[in-house]
C-alpha cells in the first residue's frame, strides 16, 4: 500500500533552517509529484509547494518564494522540503502529499516549532 | 491568487442529518475542485475530486457538485465518524489554495 513516512519533530530557533524528509513506497516514486503543505495551529491548509520527481521541476508558493526548496532524492524515493530564515508564524505542522492536482496520499506531518 | 470562500465556517448536526456545505471560488474553476476531509491530529483525507468524483473508499454518502463558481459537498446521511473540518481546495491554477475550513460539531 501507499504509505508516505514523515521525519520527525522539529525545534528551531529564529532565522535558522529546517529540512522535513518524506520517504514514499507502495507505488514508482517518479510516476506523481509530491505536494507540501502546512498547517498552522488551529489554522487551515496552505500550500507551499510542488516538485516534480521524475525531472525535478518545482512549482512554489509566491509568498514562500525565495525561502523554501523541495527536492527529490529518486534512489532512496525520498522528498525534501527545506525552509530558511524561520520566523515564529512559521510554526506548524508541515505534511507532504502525493499527486498533482489531487492529494491522494498524505504524510503523517511534522511538528516544526520556531522558538527562541 | 484564486480565493476560495466555504460557508458556514462550523455548523451543528445530528447523526443521519443531510448536511450541505458550500464553496465559492473568486472566478470560474471550471471543475477543478476537490473536497477534504480533516481529523484532529490527522493528516486531510481526500474525498471528492474534479467537483463530483468519489475517491476509493469513500463511501457513497459523500457526494459532490457544481462547477464555475460555486460548488456543494453533501453528506446524505451523517454518521459518527464523519464529524470533522472539511476542506475545498482549488487545482485550476498555482497557487492551490484551500477554503477556509467548515468544522461540523455533533448537537
Amino acid at each position: 500500500q501507499v504509505q508516505l513516512v514523515q521525519s520527525g519533530a522539529e525545534v528551531k530557533k529564529p532565522g535558522a533552517s529546517v529540512k522535513v524528509s518524506c520517504k514514499s513506497s507502495g507505488y514508482t516514486f517518479t510516476r506523481y509529484g509530491i505536494n507540501w503543505v502546512r498547517q498552522a495551529p488551529g489554522q487551515g491548509l496552505e500550500w507551499m509547494g510542488w516538485i516534480n520527481p521524475y525531472n525535478g521541476n518545482t512549482n512554489y508558493a509566491q509568498r514562500l518564494q525565495g525561502r523554501v526548496t523541495l527536492t527529490t532524492d529518486t534512489s532512496t524515493s525520498t522528498a525534501y522540503m527545506e525552509l530558511r530564515s524561520l520566523r515564529s508564524d512559521d510554526t506548524a505542522v508541515y505534511y507532504c502529499a502525493s499527486g498533482v492536482t489531487t492529494f491522494d496520499y498524505w504524510g503523517q506531518g511534522t511538528l516544526v516549532t520556531v522558538s527562541s | 491568487d484564486i480565493q476560495m470562500t466555504q460557508s458556514p465556517s462550523s455548523l451543528s448536526a445530528s447523526v443521519r442529518d443531510r448536511v450541505t456545505i458550500t464553496c465559492r471560488a473568486s472566478q470560474s474553476i471550471n471543475s477543478y475542485l476537490n473536497w477534504y476531509q480533516q481529523k484532529p491530529g490527522r493528516a486531510p483525507r481526500l474525498l471528492i475530486y474534479t467537483a463530483s468524483s468519489l475517491q476509493s473508499g469513500v463511501p457513497s454518502r459523500f457526494s459532490g457538485s457544481g462547477s464555475g463558481t460555486d460548488f456543494t459537498l453533501t453528506i446524505s446521511s451523517l454518521q459518527p465518524e464523519d464529524f470533522a473540518t472539511y476542506y475545498c481546495q482549488q487545482t485550476y491554477s498555482t497557487p492551490w489554495t484551500f477554503g477556509q475550513g467548515t468544522k461540523v460539531e455533533i448537537k
